[in-house]
């Protein structure tokens, strides 16, 4: 069965300081993978999407940055973090070529910028 | 503007009676629409899909309807127990643009005793 494991859970860093994010999937092979960020009381936002190694695709412009590189892995990172970087982080897959697959969440990251 | 919106955004309601949660959209062109529950501080968790051509779609107590034509969409939530305590996202597919899930700000639930 797939899995999808996403770390680190809770994370408190002060302002400027650097940011990875990281996002690993088992039991599949090219999957499509995402990046998510939850503010309170909003709807989920898309910040970076992959189809594939090395093929990163960001919706918001931003001190963030995504990488893939393995198939199965994902990496959310900021050289510089600002208040505004604070929020609920999520990664997810879908089976690659599926745009109507369903979409699995990992668990989640609650980054605090101080 | 959100083009997926939830209604209400909260409410409570007590152990063993139902609830009705909804969802209208503006995207378009219209692929699918999708209930996933979150828990708090959790991933969200896929309850149900529908298409254009489904109407109803049940998970245990969970019942999904679709309005394609009014753009409108409910979850029904049948006999609540406490462990349905959680936030309800509405998540529409428009069928053009590949990975842009559209996403509502969710409705908050709690069931108390």
């Amino acid at each position: 069965s797939q899995t999808i494991h996403q770390w680190p859970a809770t994370l408190v860093q002060p302002v400027g300081s650097p940011l990875s994010l990281e996002c690993t999937v088992e039991g599949t092979s090219n999957p499509n993978l995402y990046w998510y960020r939850q503010a309170a009381g909003r709807g989920l936002q898309l910040l970076f999407y992959s189809v594939g190694i090395g093929q990163i695709s960001s919706e918001v412009p931003q001190n963030l940055s995504a990488s893939r590189p393995q198939d199965r892995q994902f990496i959310l990172s900021s050289k510089k973090l600002l208040l505004s970087d604070s929020g609920f982080y999520l990664c997810a897959w879908e089976e690659g070529q599926a745009n109507t697959g369903e979409l699995f969440f990992g668990e989640g990251s609650r980054l605090t910028v101080l | 503007k959100n083009q997926v919106e939830q209604s209400p955004q909260s409410l409570i309601i007590l152990e063993g009676k139902n609830c009705t949660l909804q969802c209208n959209y503006t995207v378009s062109p219209f692929s699918n629409l999708r209930w996933y529950k979150q828990d708090t501080g959790r991933g969200p968790v896929s309850l149900t899909i529908m298409t254009f051509s489904e109407n109803t779609k049940s998970n245990g107590r969970y019942t999904a309807t679709l309005d394609a034509d009014t753009k409108q969409s409910s979850l029904h939530i049948t006999a609540s127990q406490l462990s349905d305590s959680a936030s309800y996202i509405c998540v529409v597919s428009a069928g053009d643009s590949w990975g842009k899930l559209q996403f509502g700000a969710g409705t908050q639930v709690v069931v108390t005793p």
